[in-house]
């Protein structure tokens, strides 16, 4: 039971460049989340998905966008990095619906450098 | 809109000494009180969490935290604190239902310093 995979690990880019993360989950959750987390500013949702097929905007949704491919999985793609975006990021499930109150489980994060 | 704040960013504290790590909140409606632990390189992971019904929250690893709706405060303690501890702390709200679109708000974060 692997819990919350994130690949890559780290990434470097250079402005302008595009990239997908990608986030499994194998414990059958339904509610899927993507944040960021920089510095002395805690984390921030960027996005998050209530359930298969669905997604919402979070805090700091500008810049990205996720597709919820199936119960397992949620990516987030960079559609043209900017350095603002150096970040890590974070993939996230819990297992209901009920997000609000819900344990959320976290992967490893990816270390995402924008150059 | 809601608010977390993280009193101390760092907190240094010798081994087998107590420590209590402060969050307040500001919030409109109800909440959901949650403090999650990060250790060195790794994901987030829930200490323990306030929904309802007692005040007094027992989580993993001996923490324990109460929660004053008076003060809006929910403050982290463990009477003993090992080597292990040493990590950051995010203290985090949500909010309830029927307060609009979901939002979930982690504070900044107090890195735990544990001193041998």
């Amino acid at each position: 039971n692997a819990g919350v995979t994130q690949t890559p690990k780290f990434q470097v880019l250079k402005t302008g460049q595009s990239m997908t993360l990608q986030c499994a989950q194998d414990m059958n959750h339904n509610s899927m989340y993507w944040y960021r987390q920089d510095p002395g500013m805690g984390l921030r949702l960027i996005y998050y998905s209530a359930s298969e097929g669905t997604t919402d905007k979070g805090e700091v949704p500008n810049g990205y966008n996720v597709s919820r491919l199936n119960k397992r999985e949620f990516s987030l793609r960079l559609e043209s990095a900017a350095p603002s975006q150096t970040s890590v990021y974070f993939c996230a499930s819990s297992r209901t619906e009920e997000r609000r109150t819900d344990t959320q489980y976290f992967g490893p994060g990816t270390r995402l450098t924008v150059l | 809109a809601q608010s977390v704040t993280q009193l101390d960013s760092q907190v240094p504290v010798f081994e087998e000494a107590p420590v209590e790590l402060r969050c307040n909140y500001s919030s409109s409606v109800s909440v959901y009180l949650f403090w999650y632990v990060q250790y060195p390189n790794q994901g987030l992971q829930l200490l323990l969490k306030y929904l309802s019904g007692s005040t007094l929250v027992k989580g993993i690893n001996g923490f324990e935290a109460e929660f004053n709706k008076s003060q809006t405060s929910f403050h982290l303690r463990k009477p003993s604190v090992h080597i292990s501890d040493t990590a950051e702390y995010f203290c985090a709200v949500s909010s309830s239902p029927g307060a609009g679109s979901y939002q979930l708000t982690f504070g900044k974060g107090t890195k735990l310093s544990v001193i041998p």
